[in-house]
């Protein structure tokens, strides 16, 4: 089984400064990784995903993660933030076709002026 | 493109009554179809997957039922809502050898 672990649950950052989202997963099999983004009160949204190939994924709304198989992590970056990129966001793991997605509690990100 | 869609997107419901939110998906054929609930301020918790129609597995004992009458279509049911069944509930699909999962634009039900 797999589980995921997003350790921070909220996360505020300054307009324009970097910021980092924590992603940690445990599988026993080779995974496919993924971060959403849900803005308030609707869906959630793909920002990007790993399946295989180079672990330095770009994804849309200038973000990006990298996949780290011996730490067992998918961190999220975004180099620069605008007050619009406030949402929470899930990073999720799978290691089956299309039946077991498992997601993390999510991590606020509040994106301050 | 495919796309997918849920109704109705706000719900407020008495306890006791029943409920039925209803999820389409567009462009595919043969999907792998979820429901999800989130709590306010919580994580996702799976409810209901399928892989055909008539085919549901169940992920944790509860109020409420899942039907899949058609391939595109999966409804969520209860016959008598309960306070915590309030939440925003989430329709999802996948492809049925794909691996990515994409959601609808999810449902808001308040049960008072």
């Amino acid at each position: 089984a797999q589980s995921v672990t997003q350790l921070d649950s909220q996360v505020p950052v300054f307009e324009e400064a970097p910021v980092e989202l924590r992603c940690n997963y445990s599988s026993s099999v080779s995974v496919y990784l993924f971060w959403y983004v849900q803005y308030p009160n609707q869906g959630l949204q793909l920002l990007l995903k790993y399946l295989s190939g180079s672990t330095l994924v770009k994804g849309i709304n200038g973000f990006e993660a990298e996949f780290n198989k011996s730490q067992t992590s998918f961190h999220l970056r975004k180099p620069s933030v605008h007050i619009s990129d406030t949402a929470e966001y899930f990073c999720a793991v799978t290691s089956n076709y299309g039946q077991n997605f498992v997601f993390g509690p999510g991590t606020r990100l509040s994106v301050l002026p | 493109s495919q796309t997918i869609h849920q109704w109705p997107a706000t719900l407020v419901q008495p306890v006791g009554s029943p409920l039925s939110l209803e999820c389409t998906v567009e462009g595919t054929s043969n999907p792998n179809l979820y429901w999800y609930r989130q709590a306010a301020g919580r994580g996702l918790q799976l409810l209901f997957y399928s892989v055909g129609i008539g085919q549901i597995s169940s992920e944790v004992p509860q109020n409420l039922s899942a039907s899949r009458p058609q391939d595109r279509q999966f409804i969520l049911s209860s016959k008598k809502l309960l306070l915590s069944d309030s939440g925003f509930y989430l329709c999802a699909w996948s492809k049925s050898s794909g691996n990515t999962i994409y959601f609808g634009e999810g449902s808001w039900l308040t049960v008072v």
